[in-house]
């Protein structure tokens, strides 16, 4: 019953190319979001979508692209990757009021 | 400026004793939430403790508790008779705006290591 879901956990890919990671949440909450954390544990927000709507884009490149095609769905397009890309990317959700409940998390790796 | 601070990147502490992960915060909002997660070395972000703004008693669960203080703008971390399993990175993380749709800023982190 894994309440928030990645997919895939590990992706190698080489610099240029286009990858998506996928998020899923069957706790019904309204808001979700991505989280990058860097090689230095640094955890920051990049995006946060509430019932679809994109609410917060903190400065990221519009080589991400988020795409929430229904709430419990949250994708994570990234085009044209580059080394400075390789992070662990979560995804998160929380109810109205509450914690909020990540991700295993998806560790990507530019090469 | 910082919105979390965490002042030790590392901690050392012997099984079964008590350690406590210092955490500063700056808000100007009345309404906040303050959180701790921990991150063992697998990778997941575990949610341990919460405290709101608002909120007049400490906040606890189980062995872990929050030493909220208001006028000092800290919300330190105890973990009372620490386990080998309690080794992990733990982060402090705070909402503004206390809302459950404002994202969580994180501190830069404590690597907590237990020894036995």
């Amino acid at each position: 019953d894994t309440a928030v879901s990645q997919t895939p956990k590990y992706l190698v890919t080489q610099m240029g190319n286009d990858k998506s990671i996928k998020c899923e949440q069957n706790l019904g909450h309204d808001t979700m979001y991505w989280y990058k954390q860097d090689s230095k544990k640094f955890l920051k927000i990049m995006f946060s979508y509430n019932n679809k709507e994109l609410i917060i884009n903190e400065t990221v490149p519009n080589r991400f692209s988020p795409k929430s095609p229904d709430k419990a769905h949250l994708n994570l397009h990234i085009n044209s990757l580059e080394l400075g890309d390789s992070a662990v990317y979560f995804c998160a959700s929380s109810p109205i009021d509450g914690q909020k409940y990540f991700g295993p998390g998806t560790r990507l790796t530019v090469t | 400026a910082q919105k979390i601070t965490q002042t030790q990147p590392g901690m050392f502490v012997q099984e079964k004793e008590a350690v406590t992960l210092d955490c500063t915060y700056d808000t100007s909002d009345q309404s906040y939430g303050l959180f701790w997660y921990k991150q063992p070395s697998s990778g997941e972000m575990i949610f341990l403790i919460y405290q709101g703004s608002y909120d007049e008693q400490n906040a606890t669960e189980g062995r872990y508790s929050l030493n909220f203080q208001k006028a000092r703008k800290s919300a330190n971390l105890v973990i009372s008779a620490s386990q080998l399993g309690d080794s992990a990175m733990y982060f402090c993380a705070m909402r503004e705006r206390n809302s459950g749709n404002t994202p969580l800023v994180f501190g830069k982190g404590t690597r907590l290591s237990v020894i036995a």
